[in-house]
């Protein structure tokens, strides 16, 4: 699986938009960018994937770089109970099944 | 919809004793993966299977530990003789069947937290 840099922690203001930005120049054709959440003593949740175009849902928005060497996770507005480690990941479509899971974005929510 | 159960959530275990990490998954997932995380640490992953088979082990340690995914009930992950450095969080994820070729999503149970004294 190819590698994704994303910055260790990132603060927001509750009800403010966040951008968590995520780069990864070595990704493949057939990989979809992925993005977890992981709240404290929880598992992973899913938040959104893409593979080219933009995608929004319910969560989130992704937004993909053309040249699809970064994305940006857009939280619309935060909550506290946003607070979590923030998880890029790419996932080729062609082979194996599991997601490789890097540090993550932790994301501080301030009130 | 009941989502991926695990048990049991806590599970402490003495130094040479043997664990098992039980997982349910999701009604009608037919792929289960398990993942461990150590302390103030990232996610590995350990093994992938489906009903009855193995079909990826790659994070597995070669001793001690086997995991299974029978016909009827929950997949079952095993740990002989654990050490204390088995201590993690075990988190155990579903799919449903032809995610290959569809890029499904993982759904995650909460964990068991292993303990070893």
């Amino acid at each position: 699986d190819a590698k994704t840099t994303q910055p260790n922690s990132m603060e927001s203001n509750e009800e403010e938009p966040v951008h968590l930005p995520c780069n990864h120049s070595t990704i493949s054709g057939t990989d979809y960018i992925h993005w977890y959440r992981q709240l404290p003593s929880q598992g992973p949740e899913y938040v959104i994937h893409g593979l080219t175009s933009n995608v929004n849902n319910r969560m989130a928005s992704l937004a993909i770089a053309e040249d699809r060497k970064s994305s940006t996770l857009i939280l619309h507005r935060a909550t506290l109970r946003d607070a979590a480690v923030y998880y890029c990941i790419l996932r080729d479509n062609n082979y194996g099944q599991n997601l490789v899971f890097g540090p993550g974005t932790r994301l501080s929510v301030l009130p | 919809n009941a989502g991926v159960m695990q048990n049991p959530r806590h599970l402490v275990r003495r130094r040479g004793q043997e664990a098992r990490l039980r997982c349910s998954p999701m009604k009608g997932h037919s792929h289960v993966y398990w993942y461990r995380q150590l302390p103030e640490e990232g996610l590995k992953f350990m093994v992938y299977l489906q009903k009855e088979n193995i079909i990826d082990e790659s994070g597995m340690p070669k001793e001690r530990f086997s995991a299974e995914f029978p016909k009827e009930g929950p997949s079952i992950l095993r740990i002989q003789q654990v050490v204390r450095g088995d201590s993690a969080a075990y988190f155990c994820a579903s799919s449903p069947p032809n995610s290959a070729t569809t890029n499904e999503k993982l759904f995650f149970g909460s964990g068991t937290q292993l303990s070893v004294l």
